[in-house]
């Protein structure tokens, strides 16, 4: 069926490490893979993304990079603040209508 | 240019009354998708609409909730007959096309039922 599945579901590191996170989806025809930030009582926010004609992406601390052949997409952190604490969202469109479809979440606990 | 815009941002009904969440798009955007979120929970889909017209309603209950988003106006999610269960923070979204696109959200409405 339609799907995204995203682990871990949570994730604590020191600050200063890095963190990644993990998203496999199921719909091959997916081309758009979206990174959300959520902070606790916020909208989600768009942080990064990237289509499928490239592997990987970068913007200052953050990247995303994708392997269309095993259908997963990762996000990586590097360097990590307190700021960076909140709930982190993969997304994909999936199915005949392009209906985008989150993962469940991955809470990051940035610990001093 | 405004953002996505969600009001009530807070509302609260008895069991029994009705709920109705409006969203209105940034400008230019012609489609609008509905989560729902639980606390402590991710991102439900229920409902994706284009200008009168729903191309995906799977992730909606079949009972006592529909969509709208006419030619003018904002998105409608109508809860009827609100149990307890439907207590939760309901996001929309908006996008200029179909799903390859960056949705933004609106600020949430949360829904409380007593």
């Amino acid at each position: 069926g339609e799907n995204v599945e995203q682990h871990p579901s949570t994730l604590s590191v020191q600050e200063g490490d890095s963190a990644v996170i993990k998203c496999t989806y199921s719909d091959s025809a997916s081309n758009y893979f979206p990174w959300y930030k959520q902070e606790l009582g916020k909208r989600p926010q768009l942080i990064i993304d990237i289509r499928s004609n490239v592997g990987e992406k970068k913007d200052q601390r953050i990247a995303v990079t994708l392997n269309k052949t095993a259908k997963h997409f990762s996000l990586h952190i590097t360097e990590t603040q307190p700021e960076d604490s909140a709930v982190y969202f993969c997304a994909a469109p999936l199915g005949r209508d392009d209906k985008i479809i989150f993962g469940k979440g991955t809470r990051l606990h940035i610990l001093p | 240019n405004a953002g996505v815009m969600q009001n009530p941002r807070h509302l609260v009904r008895r069991r029994g009354q009705e709920a109705r969440l409006r969203c209105s798009p940034m400008k230019g955007h012609s489609h609008v998708y509905w989560y729902r979120q639980l606390p402590e929970e991710g991102l439900k889909f229920m409902v994706y609409l284009q200008k009168e017209n729903i191309i995906d309603e799977s992730g909606m209950p079949k009972e006592r909730f529909s969509a709208e988003f006419p030619k003018e106006g904002p998105s409608i999610l109508r809860i009827q007959q609100v149990v307890r269960g439907d207590s939760a923070a309901y996001f929309c979204a908006s996008s200029p096309a179909s799903g390859s696109n960056e949705q933004f959200f609106g600020p949430g409405t949360r829904l409380t039922v007593l």
